[in-house]
């Protein structure tokens, strides 16, 4: 079946150390997004990309990084400059930007050792 | 800037109920606008895509109408089930064909 493909599940972080979430998709979609998750709150955008090698950032992109090489990936970092790293991650995908439903993986949950 | 609202934050009801959930934004020079629902612990799916020029969709139970005039959008859910209780959020893009802006949701109970 076609989707996003979101790893690990959940995932550990030391103080000043840097971790990557994977995204993976198989629906052959141009756009990809990465959103954080706080409890109680809705999602905050953190980066998007409209096509390979193109990203551009979001409303809270300070301390992460991401890379898009293949149309299929959007890895994330979480740099040891996220002060706050503790949250829900999801990644989506669409057709295109904004006008096309998104799919959503079922989410990194990240915490701080 | 666009913002997204859902009221009410949480909502409780009995088994078989309809029930009507809000959504209301600022900017009306929308695209679309989407419902998603999340399980505990799960990423979001797709449930409704209204285009501007529409006023409503349906899928099964569900039937979500548009009035961009009054920057509001409305979930109605017939009959509701205990499989119904989940999070309920709306989106709208940014701007044109921006990426989404999303509300912080309603969380459904629906008791059996």
């Amino acid at each position: 079946d076609g989707g996003i493909t979101q790893s690990p599940k959940y995932l550990f972080r030391k103080e000043g150390q840097n971790v990557t979430l994977s995204c993976e998709q198989n629906l052959n979609h141009d756009a990809m997004y990465w959103y954080r998750q706080d409890p109680g709150q809705g999602l905050r955008l953190i980066y998007y990309s409209q096509i390979v090698n193109d990203f551009q950032k979001g409303d809270i992109a300070e301390g992460y990084s991401v890379s898009r090489e293949k149309k299929e990936s959007f890895p994330l970092t979480v740099t040891s400059a996220q002060k706050n790293p503790t949250a829900f991650y999801l990644c989506a995908s669409s057709a295109s930007i904004g006008n096309q439903p998104q799919h959503f993986g079922d989410g990194t949950r990240l915490s701080i050792l | 800037k666009q913002e997204v609202t859902q009221i009410p934050a949480a909502l409780s009801v009995p088994e078989g109920e309809n029930l009507v959930l809000n959504c209301s934004f600022t900017d009306s020079a929308i695209y679309n606008l989407q419902w998603f629902r999340q399980d505990p612990g799960k990423g979001l799916t797709s449930l409704l895509l209204i285009q501007s020029s529409q006023r409503e969709q349906t899928s099964g139970r569900l039937n979500a109408s548009l009035d961009k005039s009054s920057g509001r959008s409305t979930l109605y859910i017939a009959a509701s089930q205990p499989g119904d209780s989940a999070t309920y959020l709306c989106a709208v893009p940014e701007s044109g064909n921006t990426p989404l802006v999303f509300g912080k949701g309603t969380r459904l109970s629906v008791i059996a």
